[in-house]
């Protein structure tokens, strides 16, 4: 069956470092995007891809955050500097279509530690 | 603001027995909410969805209702299995297939 790929499974990073973790979107979907579950919390929308630029961001994806498709089957998320309050799981996800018919297929996630 | 939430931190409930969760949504204008599982260590995992158009939506043990007078949903799982043991997330699926999760329950199924 046919998944979402993340990598790494957890890495560990000094406040003010740059981190990109990658994610293998499924390969027939067209739409991406990047979740993300602090510790105990809910999953938050971070951001949103489609056509090789961002549909949607949240109040979180701030100019830290970045968002790239450099070839036809990596999506990465770049942090540019990270903070200690970034630690969390971060979720990629993708989907065929939108909508009804679009469901969200999640990877298992990057764990990310700031120290 | 917006906001999908939850009822029901823990639910602790027996091998065969029925479980149910409960989701609560703040946004009148909801139109399509899903039931996510997520499993230690693991992503969210599709379980069922449900459209405002509709009431209930069964799938193979699990069942979605949809009070939208209340603003109120809830999963019905039939027969729980071991391996139900999860967290569950409500969620309202918005345009450009923007997801807003609730705060999640935690299902423990005792054998």
């Amino acid at each position: 069956e046919p998944e979402v790929t993340q990598t790494p499974s957890h890495q560990v990073t000094q406040m003010g470092q740059e981190v990109i973790l990658r994610c293998v979107p499924i390969s027939n979907h067209l739409y991406f995007y990047w979740y993300r579950q602090i510790l105990g919390q809910k999953v938050e929308f971070l951001v949103s891809f489609y056509n090789n630029e961002i549909s949607e961001k949240s109040e979180i994806f701030d100019d830290q955050f970045s968002v790239e498709r450099p070839d036809g089957s990596n999506f990465t998320l770049k942090i540019r500097s990270t903070k200690l309050e970034d630690s969390a799981m971060y979720f990629c996800a993708s989907s065929e279509d939108q909508g009804y018919t679009g469901e969200l297929f999640f990877g298992e996630g990057s764990r990310l530690t700031v120290l | 603001g917006e906001s999908v939430g939850l009822h029901l931190p823990t639910l602790s409930v027996q091998e065969g027995d029925n479980s149910i969760i409960n989701c609560a949504y703040s946004n009148s204008a909801s139109d399509y909410f899903i039931w996510y599982k997520q499993e230690s260590g693991k992503g969210p995992q599709f379980i069922i969805d449900i459209r405002s158009n509709m009431d209930k939506r069964q799938g193979q043990r699990v069942t979605v209702l949809l009070n939208k007078t209340v603003k109120h949903l809830s999963l019905q799982i039939a027969a729980t299995q071991p391996g139900d043991s999860a967290v569950y997330f409500c969620a309202d699926q918005a345009a450009g297939n923007k997801l807003t999760f609730g705060g999640g329950t935690r299902v423990l199924v005792k054998p």
